[in-house]
């Protein structure tokens, strides 16, 4: 099975930071990996899709890019709206998996 | 406008059984490969199960096969999951997502709310 490690677990940041979140693959995945935010109480929602292509309706703030077994997600200046949780999911080979999640905070 | 709407999650004991549904509504339903994913409490997401649009590909995680039987009904618009033999590690938030495509390409579209599972005496 692939496993896939987020660094960090957490992070506090404030509104206008910059963030880089960490997602690496036991393994070569190409770019079949997605980006999925989920808010307390809420359903996932996915930001990313081919390690790099935003989704449709997602701000402009979000980026994703790698390939292979590294990828990062940037979120250019945090707003409000965005602290969540955020995980890493490969669809590269069964089973699927996704990272442990990266919790972001207000500092 | 894609709905999916999930039911049949509830309070049951370890041993027994379960069969969550999935309605899906604002989209051909048989055009489209479904999921199973669940939250844990204080767990990261986890998925559970994967059926291509006409049944002829079924995925399920290690924690769950040969326990968990995923299925749909086109004709009802509708994906289910049938869950046996559940453990208190079964307890979760459940949800159902939709593909892209109606080959299972692992690019979870679209989600419901969920239904919450809690195995316990």
């Amino acid at each position: 099975d692939i496993q896939m490690t987020q660094s960090p677990s957490s992070l506090s940041a404030s509104v206008g930071d910059r963030v880089t979140i960490t997602c690496r693959a036991s393994q070569g995945i190409r770019n079949d990996l997605g980006w999925y935010q989920q808010k307390p109480g809420k359903a996932p929602k996915r930001l990313i899709y081919a390690a790099s292509s935003l989704q449709s309706g997602v701000p402009s703030r979000f980026s994703g890019s790698g390939s292979g077994t590294e990828f990062t997600l940037t979120i250019s200046s945090l707003q409000p709206e965005d602290f969540a949780t955020y995980y890493c999911l490969q669809h590269n080979s069964y089973p699927f998996t996704f990272g442990p999640g990266t919790k972001v905070d207000i500092k | 406008e894609v709905q999916l709407v999930e039911s049949g999650g509830g309070l049951v004991q370890p041993g027994r059984s379960l069969r969550l549904s999935c309605a899906a509504s604002g989209f051909t339903f048989d055009d489209y490969a479904m999921h199973w994913v669940r939250l844990a409490p204080g767990k990261g997401l986890e998925w559970v199960s994967t059926i291509n649009w006409n049944s002829g590909f079924i995925g399920y995680a290690d924690s769950v096969k040969g326990r968990f039987t995923i299925s749909r009904d086109n004709a009802k618009n509708s994906l289910y999951l049938q869950m046996n033999s559940l453990r208190a590690e079964d307890t979760a938030l459940y949800y159902c997502a939709k593909d892209l495509t109606a080959a299972v390409r692992g690019y979870f579209d679209d989600w419901g709310q969920g239904t919450l599972v809690t195995v316990s005496s």
